[in-house]
């Protein structure tokens, strides 16, 4: 089956640094990825979706200039959190769309493992 | 504004006892609904979806429209079925998915 891959799996950083998280189509082409965020024993919310080749569309609330998303291929898709600070603390999820040839409504979102990002 | 509601955070059965998750959700549009589950230690994945009509692993989920409702269900619950499940609502074409805060399932022996 189709697999997302994220790296890094977890990361610390200070107050004020930048942290870019990747994540990645391994055995298909994803036009499209989601990044979602997690807060403990809370749902996933839906930030950003990154489109190859194309800005990103980003979700109501959220910072643009704060999570910044690249798409430069078709499997790989960065989310870099900028000047992180405390409350930036979370754990960060990507998914990939797999259309290949099947029709709309049995495309399948495949998740990657999330990023665990603490800032200190 | 679309919102997914799963009121139960915690669900425990016994081994072979039916199993119902409740899942409301409330969007304006036409709804595309959907249940992930996460197992321990493993990453989020799809177990049906209501277009597809489908079952899987057991598991079955009929949108009710009049209820807006999309609850699944299981006639006899397996101890591989401890996990967490998360209901979504999917728009934009199904892909931008808006999630339940989920519900433990445990099955106990």
């Amino acid at each position: 089956g189709a697999v997302v891959s994220q790296h890094p799996s977890r990361v610390i950083c200070k107050s004020g640094t930048s942290v870019k998280i990747e994540c990645r189509s391994l055995d298909f082409q994803a036009t499209t990825m989601f990044w979602y965020r997690q807060f403990p024993k809370k749902s996933l919310m839906l930030m950003a979706t990154s489109n190859e080749g194309s800005k990103a569309t980003y979700e109501q609330g959220v910072e643009k200039d704060k999570f910044l998303i690249n798409h430069a291929s078709l499997t790989l898709s960065t989310l870099t959190v900028t000047s992180a600070h405390p409350e930036d603390s979370s754990f960060y999820i990507c998914s990939a769309r797999d259309g290949g040839q099947a029709p709309l409504y049995q495309e399948t979102q495949y998740f990657g493992p999330g990023t665990r990002l603490l800032v200190l | 504004a679309q919102r997914v509601t799963q009121p139960e955070k915690l669900l425990s059965v016994f081994k072979g006892a039916p199993v119902e998750l409740k899942c409301n959700y409330s969007y304006s549009g036409s709804p595309e609904l959907f249940w992930y589950v996460q197992y321990s230690r493993q990453r989020l994945q799809l177990l049906l979806r209501h277009i597809s009509r489908e079952s899987i692993k057991g598991f079955t989920a009929d949108l009710n429209k009049g209820e807006t409702s999309f609850h699944l269900k299981k006639p006899f619950a397996q101890e591989e079925d401890s996990a967490m499940y998360y209901c979504a609502l999917g728009r934009g074409g199904g892909n931008k998915l808006t999630f339940g805060t989920g519900t433990q399932l445990k099955v106990e022996l």
